[in-house]
């Protein structure tokens, strides 16, 4: 079946520092990919989708790229702030019904 | 603006209890959904709805039901609670089926069942 593997966290960073969170997935066909972020005390909120191979998401210096030879949609970001810290979630979507299929999450910490 | 409300941020019940968790969203979607967030699993689907009166179990159905009579409200039943249920729920929503489509959240009921 479907599923999403991500980094196991927690990932501590310093402000300024370079962000990858490793995300791979196994699915059939060709699935929509996502990234969603739930910082403290809120739910989940759509940080950034993919829905075809080679597509790069990206939003609030936030960026992902569609590797379907990789299996991959790995999470980058320049220069983490605090206000980043959060967890972070990998997830796709196969188009098969209503289902999206979320990774176990990452927590990241940045340091001041 | 987007919004998912559930109807309340904490609650506390003992064993046996029957429970129940309200979520309402002003956007008109189509899908509701709600699962539960436990650390190191992510978020399991319990059930979703994809029109009112329509259910749908997800992977964990087990000790819970649902409600959809209006297409606004999304009810969570814990029939007799647990203490194996004790986690966070999260509400979500979304506008149609389609690979793309986001899922629009609330910010979950952190539930303790004693």
């Amino acid at each position: 079946g479907n599923s999403v593997t991500q980094m196991e966290g927690p990932v501590t960073l310093s402000e300024e520092a370079f962000l990858t969170i490793n995300c791979t997935y196994t699915a059939t066909g060709y699935p929509s990919l996502f990234w969603y972020v739930q910082y403290p005390g809120e739910g989940l909120q759509l940080l950034l989708k993919a829905t075809k191979a080679d597509d790069k998401g990206s939003n609030k210096g936030f960026e992902a790229t569609y590797r379907k030879e990789t299996t991959s949609f790995h999470l980058e970001k320049g220069s983490v702030q605090v206000s980043d810290s959060a967890v972070y979630f990998c997830a796709l979507s196969d188009g098969g019904g209503f289902k999206t299929i979320f990774g176990a999450g990452t927590r990241l910490f940045v340091k001041a | 603006d987007v919004k998912v409300t559930q109807s309340s941020r904490y609650l506390v019940k003992r064993t046996g209890e029957k429970v129940f968790l309200e979520c309402v969203q002003d956007m008109d979607h189509e899908n509701m959904f709600w699962y539960r967030q436990d650390p190191g699993l992510g978020l399991r689907l319990i059930y979703f709805s994809y029109d009112v009166k329509m259910k749908e179990k997800g992977d964990i159905p087990e000790g819970y039901s649902v409600s959809r009579e209006k297409k606004e409200r999304f009810s969570l039943i814990l029939e007799s609670a647990s203490t194996n249920q004790t986690s966070m729920y999260l509400c979500a929503s979304s506008f149609q089926e389609g690979t793309a489509d986001t899922q629009y959240f609330g910010p979950g009921t952190r539930l303790t069942v004693l």
